[in-house]
């Protein structure tokens, strides 16, 4: 079965600055999707950025980016110019190939970022 | 209404109620999930539904039913539950083609007492 393990619990940055949050993900397929999900307050998940694994070139979103490294099976996003909306819940997903039509992602424990004015 | 919407965002029943969540999407997809989300635990997926036919059920006590009756509504009826029940549910759609993603209603916070 697939795991996927975000070692941070909790991360904290200056408004402005940059930020890396880590992802780990196990697994013996090949095809796969990896997503950044942001949790805010207000509780509704949003996608943030996705990642096809069959695609070398990391995913870029604005001031978001994201360091895929296939054999390490890591999946890290970079924060730039942290804004003080960016704070929330932030949980790295692996989806796997679709099976009868619906997908299965499996989240991370999460993230918590905190950006200090 | 637009994405996905949940009702009721909160709801507060004793162990031998019965009620129902609510998930309607409006955004033309054909998969809807339900998740549970509880406290320092990772995000648990209990039912996947495409195209209104039940295709994963991960070993969700029966205490809890979902019911998908067309593509754009999804429900969740509650009965005999229990306090450790207690958590945010979360609806999702998808469109069933490999790019796509999933997107995720507000949720509904249970609080069973």
């Amino acid at each position: 079965a697939q795991t996927v393990t975000q070692s941070q619990p909790e991360m904290s940055v200056q408004e402005a600055e940059t930020v890396t949050l880590s992802c780990t993900y196990d697994t013996s397929e090949s095809d796969y999707y990896l997503f950044w999900y942001k949790q805010p307050p207000s509780r509704q998940m949003i996608l943030v950025i996705r990642q096809e694994a069959y695609k070398q070139q990391n995913a870029t979103e604005n001031r978001f980016s994201v360091n895929f490294q296939k054999a390490a099976k890591s999946f890290s996003l970079k924060i730039s110019d942290s804004q003080l909306g960016d704070a929330a819940m932030y949980f790295c997903a692996y989806r796997s190939p679709i099976i009868q039509g619906a997908q299965k992602l499996v989240f991370g424990q999460g993230t918590r970022l905190t950006i200090n004015p | 209404e637009t994405g996905v919407t949940q009702t009721p965002r909160h709801l507060v029943m004793g162990m031998t109620n019965k009620k129902s969540l609510k998930c309607e999407q409006h955004l033309g997809h054909n998969a809807m999930y339900w998740y549970k989300q509880s406290a320092k635990k990772p995000l648990e997926l209990m039912f996947v539904y495409s195209l209104e036919e039940r295709v994963e059920n991960n070993s969700v006590p029966s205490r809890f039913s979902p019911e998908c009756p067309n593509s754009s509504h999804l429900f969740l009826h509650l009965h005999t539950l229990q306090p450790e029940d207690s958590a945010l549910y979360l609806c999702a759609s998808s469109q069933e083609t490999a790019a796509r993603t999933q997107y995720f209603g507000p949720g509904t916070r249970l609080l069973v007492l």
